[in-house]
């Protein structure tokens, strides 16, 4: 079954821009992924679903800042113009026949 | 509008069971396949299992296989995860979710979680 790698932090300023990294495990490259954004003491919300082409289909309701691209086995989560509320933790998962995966999540700090 | 109430967590003592319950509205639930996923207390996601629209088709994580039963009565709306031979590692919030679009996609919707507490 497929494996995800995340970094477990990253951090950046007010205002600015973050890339964060989800990486599939060797024979799953091609696979599709989503991002789910985790705001403290909330439930996980679906950012987007991102296909190994680079493209993606946004969740409801997700800003324009959040955007999706492919490298590879690499999968990439953009949050453009950061804000206070995108301090969260953020998980890509992806799927096959009969089981779900989940990365180990990226806890992003907005300085 | 779309909503999902999971009820049935608290604390239970290791071997012990439990079910839990997730209350839908706002879409045709027997159209749709669901899952649950658990989150221990500072810890990452965890997909623990999902079932078809219909009920047909289940699938597990290996963690809980054999001690998990997901199941669905499509006319009462309701989803339910009966735990059984609980551990202190299953203690986490569990969460169910909508998977809208099919399996092959993200959960479109969360509710809101129920905690379960395996201890002594």
């Amino acid at each position: 079954q497929p494996v995800l790698t995340q970094s477990s932090s990253a951090s950046a300023s007010l205002g600015s821009s973050v890339k964060l990294t989800c990486t599939l495990s060797s024979g799953h490259s091609s696979y599709t992924i989503a991002w789910h954004q985790q705001q403290p003491g909330k439930a996980p919300r679906n950012l987007m679903k991102l296909e190994n082409s680079g493209s993606y289909n946004k969740g409801s309701g997700v800003a324009d800042r959040f955007s999706g691209s492919s490298s590879g086995a690499d999968r990439y989560l953009t949050i453009s113009n950061l804000q206070s509320e995108d301090e969260a933790d953020y998980y890509c998962e992806t799927w096959d026949s009969n089981t779900r995966v989940f990365g180990g999540g990226t806890k992003l700090t907005v300085l | 509008e779309v909503q999902l109430v999971e009820s049935g967590g608290g604390l239970v003592q290791p071997g012990g069971s439990l079910r839990l319950s997730c209350a839908v509205s706002g879409f045709i639930f027997s159209s749709y396949a669901m899952t649950w996923v658990r989150q221990a207390p500072g810890k990452g996601l965890e997909w623990v299992s999902a079932i078809s629209g219909s009920g047909g088709s289940t699938y597990y994580a290996d963690s809980v296989k054999g001690r998990f039963t997901i199941s669905r009565d499509n006319s009462k709306n309701t989803l339910y995860l009966q735990m059984f031979s609980l551990r202190a590692e299953d203690t986490a919030v569990y969460y169910c979710a909508l998977l809208g679009s099919g399996w092959y996609s993200p959960p479109d919707y969360w509710g809101q979680g129920t905690l379960v507490t395996v201890s002594s």
